[in-house]
């Protein structure tokens, strides 16, 4: 079975400081690719960032950086200088395998980040 | 507005009546994904469908539920007999279908669906 794991569904942090937030998550597939999405109280989902798992190098964009750790299946999320409008529920997802499924988005069950003036 | 359109943004129906939910994909997009967000859960995949195919529907409850992506027109996400169970925020995305697992998807608003 695929799963993701996100041991935080809560954290704060203050603004312009810098946070990590951690996702784990298992599969027997070689292939696939890691995502995190944002979801502000507006409920639409944003996708943050993107990295593809034959890829040693760390995704980065702009405030946004992720730990990607294949051989502890890991991938975790750096948000630096925080600012007000990060504040959001996260969530860790990815997409395996290369025949069935490979389409479906598998999601943890998010953290919620609430960024502190 | 290029983006995934959703709607209605919420909607709210008594047990028992039916539910449509309409998902317009981004413009070039083929590739259209339902998902369901149960509250203070994450998004589950509930079905995958291009123009006039539902090529994975391996996520939908057995029964009440039906999706179609016709050749004019938006997706239709369709729940008949609605019950409690049902309350959750939908979610449509889209990709362009290029063949690459890792092809972004790009998600809506989401439709609230309250149920009374």
């Amino acid at each position: 079975a695929q799963t993701v794991t996100q041991s935080q569904p809560e954290m704060s942090v203050q603004e312009a400081e810098t946070v990590t937030l951690s996702c784990t998550y298992d599969t027997s597939e070689s292939n696939y690719y890691l995502f995190w999405y944002k979801q502000p109280p507006s409920r639409q989902m944003i996708l943050v960032i993107r990295q593809e798992a034959y890829k040693q190098q760390n995704a980065t964009e702009n405030r946004f950086s992720v730990n990607f750790q294949k051989a502890a299946k890991s991938f975790s999320l750096k948000i630096s200088d925080s600012q007000l409008g990060d504040t959001a529920m996260y969530f860790c997802a990815f997409i395996a395998g290369s025949g069935a499924g490979s389409y479906q988005l598998t999601f943890g069950k998010g953290t919620k980040l609430s960024v502190i003036p | 507005n290029a983006g995934v359109m959703q709607n209605p943004r919420h909607l709210v129906r008594r047990r028992g009546q039916e539910a449509r939910l309409r998902c317009s994909p981004m413009k070039g997009h083929s590739h259209v994904y339902w998902y369901r967000q149960l509250p203070e859960e994450g998004l589950k995949f509930m079905v995958y469908l291009q123009k006039e195919n539902i090529i994975d529907e391996s996520g939908m409850p057995k029964e009440r539920f039906s999706a179609e992506f016709p050749k004019e027109g938006p997706s239709i996400l369709r729940i008949q007999q609605v019950v409690r169970g049902d309350s959750a925020a939908y979610f449509c995305a889209s990709s362009s279908g290029t063949g690459s697992i890792g092809e972004p998807q790009h998600f809506g608003d989401g439709t609230r669906l309250s149920i009374l």
